[in-house]
C-alpha cells in the first residue's frame, strides 16, 4: 500500500530565500511522481511530473528530484517570492508501476514573507 | 483550450438528499478522475474512467456513491442519501491517455456541504 508523507507541514520564510520541500513514499516501484500547488479555496495546479528515468525536472525557479531507491522526492524553490505562498502537494501512484490512482501527501503550507 | 471545469462550484444540501456533481474534462482527454478532499488533507482517490468505462472504482466509499461518463467526455458523480460526513471538496481531473504516465490536470472543485 502506497503512503506519502510530506515534511514540514508548514514553512515560513522571508522573500528571496531558497527552500526545499520534502516528500517520502513507501512503495518505490513507481514510474513517476507529481508535484502540485494549491491556493486557498482552489483546485490543484500541476507543477512538475518527474518520470523515474529522469531523476530531476526543472521549470523556472522550481526543481524537483526523485530518488526511488530511498523513496524520496524534493521540490526546490529558488529565490522565493510572496506569490509562491500556497500549499504544495506531492502525489505518487497508488500501486507499483504506472497507475492512475494518485496517493497524495497532506501537503506543505508555504508562507513567503515580503 | 479550456481547462477542466466543474459545476456547481458550491452545493449546500440537507442530510438524506441526492446530489449530482458535474465535470467537463479537457477536450481530447480520454482519462477522467474523481477525488475528494477534506479540510487539511490531501485529495483522496475515488474513481477513474478510461473512456466510458470505470477502470478503477476502488476509492468509492460505499454504494451511495456512483459515477458515470456515458459518452466518454462529461462525467457526473452522484451521491444518494447524503450524510454530514460527505461534506468535502470534490475534485475532478483529466489526463490525455491514462496509463499512469501522464500529468493529471485538476478542476477547481465543487465544495459540498451537507447540513
Amino acid at each position: 500500500k502506497q503512503e506519502v508523507t510530506q515534511i514540514p507541514a508548514a514553512l515560513s520564510v522571508p522573500e528571496g530565500e531558497n527552500l526545499v520541500l520534502n516528500c517520502s513514499f513507501t512503495d518505490s516501484a513507481i514510474y513517476n511522481l507529481q508535484w502540485f500547488r494549491q491556493d486557498p479555496g482552489k483546485g490543484l495546479t500541476s507543477l512538475l511530473l518527474i518520470q523515474s528515468s529522469q531523476r530531476e525536472q526543472t521549470s523556472g525557479r522550481l526543481n524537483a528530484s526523485l530518488d526511488k531507491s530511498s523513496g524520496r522526492s524534493t521540490l526546490y524553490i529558488a529565490a522565493s517570492q510572496p506569490g509562491d505562498s500556497a500549499t504544495y502537494l506531492c502525489a505518487a501512484p497508488g500501486y507499483g508501476g504506472a497507475t492512475n490512482k494518485l496517493i497524495f501527501g497532506t501537503g506543505t503550507l508555504l508562507a513567503v514573507q515580503p | 483550450g479550456a481547462g477542466v471545469s466543474q459545476t456547481p462550484s458550491n452545493k449546500v444540501t440537507e442530510k438524506g438528499k441526492y446530489v449530482e456533481l458535474r465535470c467537463d474534462p479537457i477536450s481530447g482527454h480520454t482519462a477522467l478522475y474523481w477525488y475528494r478532499q477534506s479540510l487539511g488533507q490531501g485529495p483522496e482517490f475515488l474513481i477513474y474512467f478510461q473512456g466510458t468505462g470505470a477502470a478503477d472504482d476502488s476509492g468509492l466509499p460505499n454504494d451511495r456513491f456512483f459515477a458515470v461518463r456515458p459518452e466518454g467526455s462529461v462525467s457526473t458523480l452522484k451521491i444518494q442519501r447524503t450524510e454530514r460526513g460527505d461534506s468535502a471538496v470534490y475534485l475532478c481531473a483529466s489526463s490525455f491517455a491514462g496509463g499512469g504516465t501522464d500529468t493529471q490536470y485538476f478542476g477547481p472543485g465543487t465544495r459540498l456541504t451537507v447540513l
